[in-house]
């Protein structure tokens, strides 16, 4: 593929309801990240993969809050019992692996909670 | 730790106008800068990213980023701006792997 795709580009859920949200990195990227955005504000860090391994999953917020990424290519971030407060967008960015390399950033899903 | 603060929420600028955007960071140890652009309803664009060497960063789109390092700062500027710069800008930075971004700035250009 040419870019980081990511499904659905929005969501709306019930409270209590449980969701997940789908990333397809670029072809051969090994990092992947997770990133919440609220409204008016910046994107913040929520979990990292390189490869398989999840290496920081420091910005979850809860643990309602659960990624996976099995065999090191789709990731699927998963939401439980999800609250009004998990509504935001949820980005997904891949890079190829290196400390400085370019993050390349997915169009997000736009999740609403009713 | 490391934190991003961008001082201006909202720039308005006319068109064919000079623009500067203004980035400040803290951190105890070396980073990297990038500067980040969002159209609406769209991802996020990498603009320009400081690594190491010449503190002047060229970037797509005519813009230009000067990293400060006694100032602590990564300002973005652009000579003349045009209708289709409007959108949010955001600078980050990082020493591992995932980026601290800042609130962003909001750009519009006036006709």
């Amino acid at each position: 593929g040419a870019g980081v795709s990511q499904s659905p580009r929005y969501k709306v859920a019930k409270r209590g309801q449980d969701v997940a949200l789908r990333c397809d990195p670029i072809s051969g990227h090994v990092s992947l990240f997770w990133y919440q955005q609220a409204l008016g504000q910046g994107p913040e860090f929520l979990t990292y993969f390189q490869n398989e391994a999840q290496l920081d999953k420091s910005g979850l917020p809860s643990d309602r809050f659960f990624a996976e990424r099995p065999e090191g290519s789709v990731s699927t971030l998963k939401i439980q019992r999800t609250q009004q407060e998990d509504s935001a967008v949820y980005l997904c960015a891949s890079s190829s692996g290196t400390r400085s390399d370019t993050q390349y950033f997915g169009p997000g899903t736009r999740l609403t909670v009713l | 730790a490391q934190s991003v603060t961008q001082l201006d929420s909202q720039v308005p600028v006319f068109e064919e106008a000079p623009v500067e955007l203004r980035c400040n960071y803290s951190s105890s140890v070396s980073v990297y800068l990038f500067w980040y652009v969002q159209y609406p309803n769209q991802g996020l664009q990498l603009l320009l990213k400081y690594l190491s060497g010449s503190t002047l960063v060229k970037g797509i789109n005519g813009f230009e980023a000067e990293f400060n390092k006694s100032q602590t700062s990564f300002h973005l500027r652009k000579p003349s701006v045009h209708i289709s710069d409007t959108a949010e800008y955001f600078c980050a930075v990082t020493f591992g792997r995932p980026l601290v971004f800042g609130k962003g700035t909001r750009l519009s250009v006036i006709a």
